[in-house]
Protein backbone atom coordinates (compact mmCIF):
# COMPACT_ATOMS: atom_id res chain seq x y z
CA UNK A 1 0.00 0.00 0.00
CA UNK A 2 1.81 2.64 -0.94
CA UNK A 3 -0.84 5.60 0.15
CA UNK A 4 -0.61 8.72 -2.15
CA UNK A 5 2.57 9.22 -4.23
CA UNK A 6 3.41 12.13 -6.28
CA UNK A 7 6.12 12.86 -9.52
CA UNK A 8 8.18 14.48 -9.90
CA UNK A 9 9.97 15.33 -6.65
CA UNK A 10 11.90 18.05 -8.44
CA UNK A 11 11.12 20.19 -10.99
CA UNK A 12 13.15 23.54 -12.32
CA UNK A 13 11.58 25.08 -14.69
CA UNK A 14 12.04 28.45 -17.05
CA UNK A 15 9.02 31.02 -17.39
CA UNK A 16 6.41 30.37 -19.99
CA UNK A 17 7.01 26.92 -19.94
CA UNK A 18 4.24 23.98 -19.08
CA UNK A 19 4.83 21.08 -17.16
CA UNK A 20 2.36 18.24 -15.50
CA UNK A 21 2.36 17.24 -11.68
CA UNK A 22 1.15 13.59 -11.21
CA UNK A 23 -0.38 11.85 -8.15
CA UNK A 24 -1.89 8.82 -7.74
CA UNK A 25 -3.51 7.15 -4.45
CA UNK A 26 -4.01 3.43 -3.90
CA UNK A 27 -6.54 3.58 -0.95
CA UNK A 28 -9.91 3.84 -3.47
CA UNK A 29 -10.50 7.17 -1.82
CA UNK A 30 -12.81 9.35 -3.56
CA UNK A 31 -12.24 12.50 -3.25
CA UNK A 32 -8.21 14.15 -4.18
CA UNK A 33 -6.47 17.75 -3.80
CA UNK A 34 -3.83 19.53 -4.95
CA UNK A 35 -2.50 21.99 -2.96
CA UNK A 36 0.57 24.94 -3.08
CA UNK A 37 2.61 25.52 0.53
CA UNK A 38 4.67 28.91 0.84
CA UNK A 39 7.01 29.63 3.09
CA UNK A 40 5.04 31.20 6.44
CA UNK A 41 1.68 30.02 4.76
CA UNK A 42 -0.95 27.18 5.30
CA UNK A 43 -1.36 24.83 2.39
CA UNK A 44 -3.73 27.04 -0.24
CA UNK A 45 -6.28 24.67 -1.99
CA UNK A 46 -5.73 24.95 -5.29
CA UNK A 47 -8.20 22.61 -6.57
CA UNK A 48 -9.76 19.30 -5.57
CA UNK A 49 -12.38 16.75 -7.29
CA UNK A 50 -14.64 15.55 -4.77
CA UNK A 51 -15.38 12.22 -6.69
CA UNK A 52 -14.19 10.51 -10.28
CA UNK A 53 -15.10 12.82 -13.42
CA UNK A 54 -15.78 16.06 -11.09
CA UNK A 55 -13.50 18.85 -10.63
CA UNK A 56 -14.00 22.34 -8.56
CA UNK A 57 -11.46 25.25 -8.17
CA UNK A 58 -10.15 25.81 -4.96
CA UNK A 59 -8.83 29.26 -3.24
CA UNK A 60 -6.02 29.98 -5.74
CA UNK A 61 -6.68 27.93 -9.23
CA UNK A 62 -5.59 30.77 -11.65
CA UNK A 63 -2.63 29.64 -13.64
CA UNK A 64 -3.57 26.05 -13.13
CA UNK A 65 -5.35 23.25 -14.77
CA UNK A 66 -6.47 19.28 -13.33
CA UNK A 67 -7.55 16.31 -14.51
CA UNK A 68 -8.90 13.40 -12.88
CA UNK A 69 -7.67 11.02 -15.12
CA UNK A 70 -9.61 8.15 -13.25
CA UNK A 71 -10.79 7.24 -9.76
CA UNK A 72 -6.62 6.64 -8.63
CA UNK A 73 -4.85 9.69 -10.61
CA UNK A 74 -5.16 13.34 -10.48
CA UNK A 75 -2.82 15.72 -12.47
CA UNK A 76 -2.07 19.41 -12.30
CA UNK A 77 -1.00 21.32 -14.97
CA UNK A 78 0.37 24.34 -15.32
CA UNK A 79 0.35 25.91 -19.42
CA UNK A 80 2.67 28.43 -18.90
CA UNK A 81 5.13 28.80 -15.68
CA UNK A 82 5.64 32.27 -13.87
CA UNK A 83 7.84 32.58 -10.84
CA UNK A 84 4.95 33.25 -8.50
CA UNK A 85 4.32 29.26 -9.14
CA UNK A 86 7.98 28.82 -7.21
CA UNK A 87 6.52 26.52 -4.23
CA UNK A 88 5.57 22.90 -2.78
CA UNK A 89 3.20 21.40 -4.07
CA UNK A 90 0.96 18.49 -2.57
CA UNK A 91 -1.59 16.13 -3.46
CA UNK A 92 -3.87 14.72 -0.91
CA UNK A 93 -6.85 12.06 -0.99
CA UNK A 94 -9.48 11.40 1.39
CA UNK A 95 -12.55 8.48 1.94
CA UNK A 96 -15.16 11.29 2.00
CA UNK A 97 -18.33 11.04 3.81
CA UNK A 98 -19.41 9.87 7.12
CA UNK A 99 -16.49 10.31 9.82
CA UNK A 100 -13.70 9.29 8.46
CA UNK A 101 -12.34 13.43 7.57
CA UNK A 102 -8.47 12.54 7.76
CA UNK A 103 -6.66 13.65 4.17
CA UNK A 104 -3.63 11.76 3.54
CA UNK A 105 -0.77 13.86 1.42
CA UNK A 106 1.69 12.55 -1.04
CA UNK A 107 5.79 13.47 -0.58
CA UNK A 108 5.40 16.72 -2.33
CA UNK A 109 6.48 18.25 -5.49
CA UNK A 110 9.29 21.04 -5.68
CA UNK A 111 8.82 23.22 -7.83
CA UNK A 112 11.42 26.09 -8.86
CA UNK A 113 10.53 28.80 -12.00
CA UNK A 114 13.19 31.03 -13.38
CA UNK B 1 -13.64 33.12 5.63
CA UNK B 2 -11.88 31.08 8.28
CA UNK B 3 -8.66 32.29 9.40
CA UNK B 4 -6.27 30.24 11.09
CA UNK B 5 -3.34 31.26 12.99
CA UNK B 6 -0.23 29.47 15.20
CA UNK B 7 1.64 31.21 17.33
CA UNK B 8 4.68 30.85 18.21
CA UNK B 9 5.83 30.18 14.35
CA UNK B 10 9.10 28.53 16.55
CA UNK B 11 9.66 26.90 19.41
CA UNK B 12 13.11 25.81 20.79
CA UNK B 13 12.96 23.28 24.02
CA UNK B 14 15.38 20.76 25.87
CA UNK B 15 14.66 16.97 25.76
CA UNK B 16 12.06 16.30 28.24
CA UNK B 17 10.06 19.47 28.51
CA UNK B 18 6.51 19.11 27.38
CA UNK B 19 5.40 20.97 24.16
CA UNK B 20 2.29 23.23 24.14
CA UNK B 21 1.23 23.95 20.46
CA UNK B 22 -1.66 26.81 20.04
CA UNK B 23 -3.78 27.00 17.12
CA UNK B 24 -6.60 29.54 16.76
CA UNK B 25 -9.43 29.88 14.68
CA UNK B 26 -12.05 33.22 13.37
CA UNK B 27 -14.82 31.46 12.73
CA UNK B 28 -16.36 28.75 15.14
CA UNK B 29 -19.07 26.95 13.10
CA UNK B 30 -16.29 23.86 12.56
CA UNK B 31 -17.23 20.07 11.60
CA UNK B 32 -13.92 19.19 13.07
CA UNK B 33 -10.05 20.28 13.49
CA UNK B 34 -6.58 18.34 12.47
CA UNK B 35 -2.87 18.35 14.03
CA UNK B 36 -0.82 17.08 11.34
CA UNK B 37 3.33 16.19 11.46
CA UNK B 38 5.60 17.79 8.56
CA UNK B 39 9.38 16.67 8.47
CA UNK B 40 11.63 18.70 6.57
CA UNK B 41 10.89 17.69 2.61
CA UNK B 42 8.17 15.79 3.51
CA UNK B 43 4.09 15.21 3.06
CA UNK B 44 2.13 16.17 5.88
CA UNK B 45 1.05 13.13 8.58
CA UNK B 46 -2.20 13.29 10.44
CA UNK B 47 -1.80 13.61 14.24
CA UNK B 48 -5.21 13.54 15.86
CA UNK B 49 -8.30 14.62 14.48
CA UNK B 50 -10.94 15.97 16.55
CA UNK B 51 -14.68 16.20 15.82
CA UNK B 52 -16.59 19.57 16.98
CA UNK B 53 -18.52 17.94 19.61
CA UNK B 54 -15.45 16.64 21.49
CA UNK B 55 -13.57 18.33 23.74
CA UNK B 56 -10.02 16.39 23.42
CA UNK B 57 -8.82 13.23 21.64
CA UNK B 58 -5.01 11.50 22.87
CA UNK B 59 -2.98 9.44 21.21
CA UNK B 60 0.28 8.07 23.12
CA UNK B 61 2.34 11.38 24.35
CA UNK B 62 0.22 13.70 22.35
CA UNK B 63 -3.24 15.15 23.58
CA UNK B 64 -5.63 17.58 21.52
CA UNK B 65 -8.15 19.65 23.23
CA UNK B 66 -10.90 21.74 21.19
CA UNK B 67 -12.59 24.66 22.65
CA UNK B 68 -15.09 25.28 19.79
CA UNK B 69 -16.58 28.53 21.55
CA UNK B 70 -13.25 30.05 21.96
CA UNK B 71 -12.33 29.24 18.96
CA UNK B 72 -8.70 27.36 20.46
CA UNK B 73 -7.14 23.98 20.42
CA UNK B 74 -4.00 23.25 21.45
CA UNK B 75 -1.55 20.04 21.17
CA UNK B 76 0.02 19.20 24.10
CA UNK B 77 2.96 16.58 23.60
CA UNK B 78 4.82 15.31 26.86
CA UNK B 79 7.88 14.41 27.70
CA UNK B 80 9.36 15.90 24.76
CA UNK B 81 12.28 14.01 22.61
CA UNK B 82 14.34 14.99 19.63
CA UNK B 83 12.56 12.76 17.32
CA UNK B 84 9.49 15.41 18.31
CA UNK B 85 11.36 17.82 15.97
CA UNK B 86 9.02 18.94 13.15
CA UNK B 87 6.41 21.35 11.75
CA UNK B 88 3.12 20.96 13.30
CA UNK B 89 0.16 22.49 11.79
CA UNK B 90 -3.80 22.73 12.56
CA UNK B 91 -6.16 22.25 10.09
CA UNK B 92 -10.13 22.96 10.34
CA UNK B 93 -12.80 21.84 8.50
CA UNK B 94 -16.23 23.59 8.34
CA UNK B 95 -19.24 21.09 7.03
CA UNK B 96 -18.65 17.23 6.71
CA UNK B 97 -18.76 17.42 3.26
CA UNK B 98 -16.85 20.48 2.50
CA UNK B 99 -14.10 19.78 0.13
CA UNK B 100 -12.18 22.74 1.88
CA UNK B 101 -9.54 22.48 5.18
CA UNK B 102 -8.75 25.90 6.37
CA UNK B 103 -4.52 25.53 7.22
CA UNK B 104 -2.48 27.20 9.85
CA UNK B 105 0.88 28.45 9.04
CA UNK B 106 2.63 25.98 11.29
CA UNK B 107 4.92 26.22 14.42
CA UNK B 108 8.49 24.62 13.79
CA UNK B 109 9.02 22.63 17.05
CA UNK B 110 13.33 21.71 17.69
CA UNK B 111 13.91 19.73 20.82
CA UNK B 112 17.19 20.04 21.93
CA UNK B 113 19.19 16.60 23.11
Amino acid sequence: NAGVTQTPKFQVLKTGQSMTLQCAQDMNHNSMYWYRQDPGMGLRLIYYSASEGTTDKGEVPNGYNVSRLNKREFSLRLESAAPSQTSVYFCASRLAGGLEGTQYFGPGTRLTVL
Amino acid sequence: KQEVTQIPAALSVPEGENLVLNCSFTDSAIYNLQWFRQDPGKGLTSLLLIQSSQREQTSGRLNASLDKSSGRSTLYIAASQPGDSATYLCAVRRRPNDYKLSFGAGTTVTVRA
